[in-house]
């Protein structure tokens, strides 16, 4: 059964830093594209960052660039979300999500159930 | 960059009613590209529809998805109770992923 499961949310000063993590199990880990998306307090959802099964490419959502690194461990099945210079319009739950591609179509398959993070002071 | 928008925001309809959801792209986009998800309060998303119209592994027949181009719909034929919730469309295009705001289908 594909489980991913998210930690290290909290609260967090503004400026502040965070590093969450993102154990899966279940399936290949090393053979996919993984996806951080976040969802503020009542509003929709907003991919934040992605990277290739070997970690060689990520991308980034304007708003994250240069604050936010996502990487992987494939050792350890596992995806993490390094946050710096945090705001309060970073407040919000993060999941990781694994992304299906296969015959020209892509979409996430699996969730896990979010850890939130609050900043405030 | 493609801009998605969903309508109508809210959806009020009563069970066994049929659905209409909209989404356009800001741009022609490709189908293989577009999926839909349905989210209920404090749970994770939950994927439907993957390739504008290919139903994700054990959702019921009466969740379908159409469009090409511009415009996509997801339709639920007849509505049961447990389908009232938020529902997103998806893109993914030059390595990035965009959502559209979302519909709520909520009981009138």
């Amino acid at each position: 059964e594909v489980q991913l499961v998210e930690s290290g949310g909290g609260l967090v000063q503004p400026g502040g830093s965070l590093r969450l993590s993102c154990a899966a199990s279940g399936f290949p880990f090393s053979g996919y594209w993984m996806n951080w998306v976040r969802q503020a307090p009542g509003k929709g959802l907003e991919w934040v960052a992605n990277i290739k099964q070997d970690g060689g490419e990520k991308y980034y959502v304007d708003s994250v660039k240069g604050r936010f690194t996502i990487s992987r461990d494939n050792a350890a099945n596992s995806l993490y979300l390094q946050m710096n210079s945090l705001r309060g319009e970073d407040t919000a739950v993060y999941f990781c999500a694994r992304v299906r591609a296969v015959g020209g179509m892509v979409w996430h398959d699996y969730w896990g159930r979010g850890t939130l993070v609050t900043v405030s002071s | 960059e493609i801009v998605l928008t969903q309508s109508p925001g809210t959806l009020s309809l009563s069970p066994g009613e049929r659905a209409t959801l909209s989404c356009r792209a800001s741009q022609s986009v490709s189908s293989g590209y577009l999926a839909w998800y349905q989210q209920k309060p404090g749970q994770a998303p939950r994927l439907l529809i993957y390739g504008a119209s290919s139903r994700a592994t054990g959702i019921p027949d009466r969740f379908s998805g159409s469009g090409s181009g511009t415009d996509f719909t997801l339709t639920i034929s007849r509505l049961e109770p447990e389908d009232f919730a938020v529902y997103y469309c998806q893109h993914y295009g030059s390595s990035v992923f965009t959502f559209g705001p979302g519909t709520t289908v909520d009981i009138k």
